[in-house]
């Protein structure tokens, strides 16, 4: 069985400095993973993804994670917020052999001028 | 490529009412979501279609939801009747079959609210 869990329901941060959302998983296979973003009214759009290849991943809009096994972990960042960041973010994963797509409850990220 | 595309946009019945959401996915992607995220918190699976057969609906409300999908392409979500706890985004999405590594892609949802 697999989940995600986000740490964070909610990250204040000021334009300018620097973003982090964690997230952790449980998988009993190699798993994928993803950070999905979703402004107001809007659908979700794919920030990045991870698939076995470099445990480094950069995404859109400047954002990256990195996968750290030994921790079960996929924590997003970037080094410097902009107000059109703030979002609804979700940490989603998917095993290996398996089509599922099993969400995190989310975190909502402010950025304050 | 042409998106996910779903409608309506936005609904508004009353409860015991009976509701349907309509979903066409992008060409070619053999998979199939249904999800219902209720405000404030994640999207929450309802179904799962691989082609038009069902791969999960372990989550969905059986006695009130009912979900096809027609020749393995377009698919409706109904309610029928309708809680005012099923006030929620359904949001449909769809992905490429081969590779787990395949992201999916999602529509803009239908927003419903019960009265």
């Amino acid at each position: 069985a697999q989940s995600v869990t986000q740490l964070d329901s909610h990250v204040s941060v000021s334009e300018g400095t620097p973003v982090l959302l964690r997230c952790n998983y449980s998988s009993s296979y190699s798993p994928s993973l993803f950070w999905y973003v979703q402004h107001p009214n809007k659908g979700l759009q794919l920030l990045l993804k991870y698939t076995s290849a470099a445990t480094l991943v950069k995404g859109i809009n400047g954002f990256e994670a990195e996968f750290k096994k030994s921790e079960t972990s996929f924590h997003l960042t970037k080094p410097s917020a902009h107000m059109s960041d703030a979002a609804e973010y979700f940490c989603v994963v998917s095993e290996a052999g398996s089509y599922q797509l099993t969400f995190g409850k989310g975190t909502k990220l402010s950025v304050i001028p | 490529e042409a998106g996910v595309a779903q409608s309506p946009r936005y609904k508004i019945i009353e409860k015991r009412q009976s509701v349907a959401f309509w979903c066409n996915p992008i060409s070619g992607h053999a998979t199939l979501y249904w999800y219902q995220q209720i405000l404030g918190q994640g999207p929450k699976l309802l179904i799962q279609f691989q082609n038009n057969g069902v791969v999960d609906d372990s989550q969905l409300p059986k006695d009130r939801f009912s979900a096809e999908r027609l020749k393995g392409v377009d698919s409706t979500l109904k309610i029928q009747p309708a809680k005012l706890e099923d006030s929620a985004v359904y949001l449909c999405a769809s992905r490429r079959r081969t590779g787990v590594d395949t992201e999916a892609f999602f529509g803009q949802g239908t927003r419903l609210t019960v009265v």
